[in-house]
């Protein structure tokens, strides 16, 4: 039974919207990141999140908000989508943040944004 | 900003021989390296990971980690075409940042 859970697992937005990508762990980890993946690229780092209603910004967090409102659900909100959005969106979860914990991903929501 | 670069980009290995992949990085103050495998269209699953300086062994997977030289590598032995995806360094930093390579394409020719 998987773990991480994300929905949807692919969307098409239009530029300007809004658009709300959603995940859900049930490996009862306090732990939850979110990441982008463009081809030719490994996944970069835009929200994570230590605890339930806390928030961190990663390394590209310019465009996107996050939200936590419990343990087992974390959310990407994209305000006003952009083409340069346009990435398949992996969500994490870990149950350690001292470097040396196992994050388990999700299978990811490819988002086309036109 | 801290950097992983992963070498080759793609690499064709034949059935049962070895697959060698490699990965540098840019901060020896890195706490772990994991190898993580993606099948298209899937999330990337954890293979392996390494903590300490030298090599460490698992099933037909071999990692060999030098930090005075910043590099890593995956050794895949007797490769499966089930072996075929992609793999990803990572290097963990504290506050649990894992910082992703940019990927190795891995086919296994029958």
């Amino acid at each position: 039974e998987a773990a991480v859970t994300q929905s949807p697992r692919s969307k098409v937005a239009v530029t300007g919207g809004k658009v709300t990508l959603s995940c859900h762990q049930t490996n009862n980890h306090d732990y939850m990141y979110w990441y982008r993946q463009d081809t030719g690229h490994g996944l970069r780092l835009i929200h994570y999140s230590y605890v339930a209603d806390s928030t961190e910004k990663g390394d590209i967090p310019d465009g996107y908000k996050a939200s936590r409102p419990s343990q087992e659900n974390f959310s990407l909100i994209l305000e006003l989508a952009s083409l340069s959005q346009t990435a398949v969106y992996f969500c994490a979860s870990s149950d350690d943040t001292g470097g040396y914990a196992e994050q388990f991903f999700g299978p990811g929501t490819r988002l086309t944004v036109l | 900003q801290e950097k992983v670069q992963q070498s080759p980009e793609s690499l064709i290995v034949p059935e049962g021989a070895m697959s060698s992949l490699n990965c540098t990085f840019s901060n020896s103050a890195s706490q772990s390296i994991w190898w993580y495998q993606q099948h298209p269209g899937k999330g990337p699953e954890a293979l392996i990971s390494i903590f300490s300086n030298g090599n460490k062994k698992e099933g037909r997977l071999t990692v060999y980690l030098n930090r005075a030289s910043l590099h890593v590598s995956l050794h895949i032995r007797d490769s499966q075409p089930s072996d075929s995806a992609v793999y990803l360094c990572a290097v963990g930093y504290n506050q649990g940042k894992l910082i992703f390579g940019q990927g190795t394409k891995l086919s296994i020719k029958p």
